[in-house]
């Protein structure tokens, strides 16, 4: 079967850095994809991965290993807003997305 | 710029009673388009989701359909809701290629009592 694995729950100081790990096992792999949802909102694309290796977007960035079926987004100097759920998403050989259940990550100032 | 709009925003429905949810996008031509449900808590499961007017696949037997009259309007229907059917339903699009993102409407907030 297919699945993705994320931590439920973490808690981090506003201004500190925190890693939100996510290993996956699906039917083919067409990229990684993670996803910020603030609660009771849509959620919104922050980044892609294809290939191994970091990906930096400003505060955020996201990592890739294709061989060990994993990844992680790392986000800096976090802020209060930074309070959501993210979500790791795999998008599997039929280009289908395949969803983790999100890591509601809780600041703390 | 491409956006996309669902419609209620929430609805509270008796069990029993029909239901339709309506997702139309503007700014782009032949989209994939989706249907999720987000349970309280969970993740999204994919409901269906359609590459071309009137094609539909079917992720989940359920007692809801989908239907895709024209390019960019994607519609969500059950004829009688279950208390299972609550939860939170987004509606999204990709490219044709669907390779890429997937870009989310502002989700209904469906409570089935």
């Amino acid at each position: 079967g297919q699945n993705i694995d994320q931590p439920t729950e973490m808690t981090a100081t506003e201004g500190a850095i925190v890693q939100i790990n996510c290993t996956y096992q699906t039917s083919g792999f067409n990229g990684l994809f993670w996803y910020q949802q603030h609660a009771g909102e849509a959620p919104t694309f922050l980044s892609y991965n294809v290939l191994d290796g970091l990906e930096e977007k400003g505060r955020f960035s996201s990592f890739l290993s294709r061989s060990k079926g994993y990844s992680y987004l790392l986000l800096k100097e976090l802020q209060m807003k930074d309070s959501a759920s993210y979500l790791c998403a795999v998008m599997d050989s039929n280009y289908q997305l395949i969803w983790g259940a999100g890591t509601k990550l809780i600041i703390k100032p | 710029s491409q956006t996309i709009h669902q419609w209620p925003a929430t609805l509270v429905q008796p069990v029993g009673s029909p239901l339709s949810l309506e997702c139309t996008v503007e700014g782009t031509s032949n989209p994939n388009l989706y249907w999720y449900r987000q349970a309280a808590g969970r993740g999204l499961q994919l409901l269906f989701y359609s590459v071309g007017i009137g094609q539909i696949s079917s992720e989940v037997p359920q007692n809801l359909s989908a239907s895709r009259p024209q390019d960019r309007q994607f519609i969500l229907s059950s004829k009688k809701l279950l208390l299972s059917d609550s939860g939170f339903y987004l509606c999204a699009w990709s490219d044709l290629a669907g390779y890429n993102e997937q870009f989310f409407g502002p989700g209904t907030r469906l409570t089935v009592l």
